[in-house]
């Protein structure tokens, strides 16, 4: 079955730098990639995602980009800000199968 | 609209007892799911649901039950409660019944069990 990898498990940034997240999949079938954001007592909230047919996308100051043939994708947030702190996952889903493969998850701390 | 809605929030058990994780969905969503959620582990799939009458095995079925006989609502069954199902369960929707679609999560039901 899929296996995703997330890196770094913790990253502590200063409010205003940007933030970067990586993940790696080990199913080339895998086609869909979404990013959720995870705040305290709160369930997971999608933030956005990407397919296999598109190499990055944007909305705000989030972005994902896509890289097939390495089997990685990455989440970049640019000026973060106190409310971007949160725990954040990735997650790989083949077309069909059952359900989404997560990642363990990276609590992003953003200092004052 | 309220999404995705678990009741109860917080649960405490006793090892053997058993017990219902209810899941109620009010989008007309086709596909549904539970996930568990421990420590370092990220979110696990236990069983889903790609329409009423039709559920499934995700990857950490072992010990839950669950049924739709309804689109609206997906409850998940703990028949013998164990230490090891100490957890966070996360019920999540999607409208169309593919896993590949965003999904809406409800807020979890945490769960002790002694």
């Amino acid at each position: 079955g899929e296996n995703v990898e997330q890196h770094p498990s913790t990253l502590s940034v200063q409010e205003g730098d940007s933030a970067v997240i990586k993940c790696t999949y080990s199913d080339s079938a895998s086609n869909y990639f979404p990013w959720y954001k995870q705040e305290l007592g709160k369930g997971p909230q999608l933030i956005i995602d990407i397919r296999s047919n598109v190499g990055e996308k944007k909305d705000q100051r989030i972005a994902v980009t896509l890289n097939k043939t390495a089997k990685h994708f990455s989440l970049h947030i640019t000026e973060t800000q106190p409310e971007d702190s949160a725990v954040y996952f990735c997650a790989a889903s083949v077309l069909g199968a059952d359900g989404l493969t997560f990642g363990k998850g990276t609590h992003l701390i953003i200092q004052p | 609209n309220a999404g995705v809605t678990q009741t109860p929030k917080f649960q405490v058990l006793k090892t053997g007892q058993s017990m219902t994780l209810q899941c109620a969905q009010d989008m007309n969503h086709e596909y549904m799911s539970w996930y568990r959620q421990d420590p370092g582990m990220g979110l696990r799939l236990i069983h889903y649901s790609v329409g009423a009458g039709i559920t499934d095995q995700g990857e950490v079925p072992n010990g839950y039950n669950v049924s739709r006989s309804t689109t609206e609502d997906f409850p998940l069954r703990l028949l013998s409660a164990a230490p090891s199902q100490t957890s966070v369960y996360f019920c999540a929707s999607s409208l169309t019944g593919r896993s590949n679609q965003p999904q809406h999560f409800g807020d979890g039901t945490r769960l002790s069990i002694l």
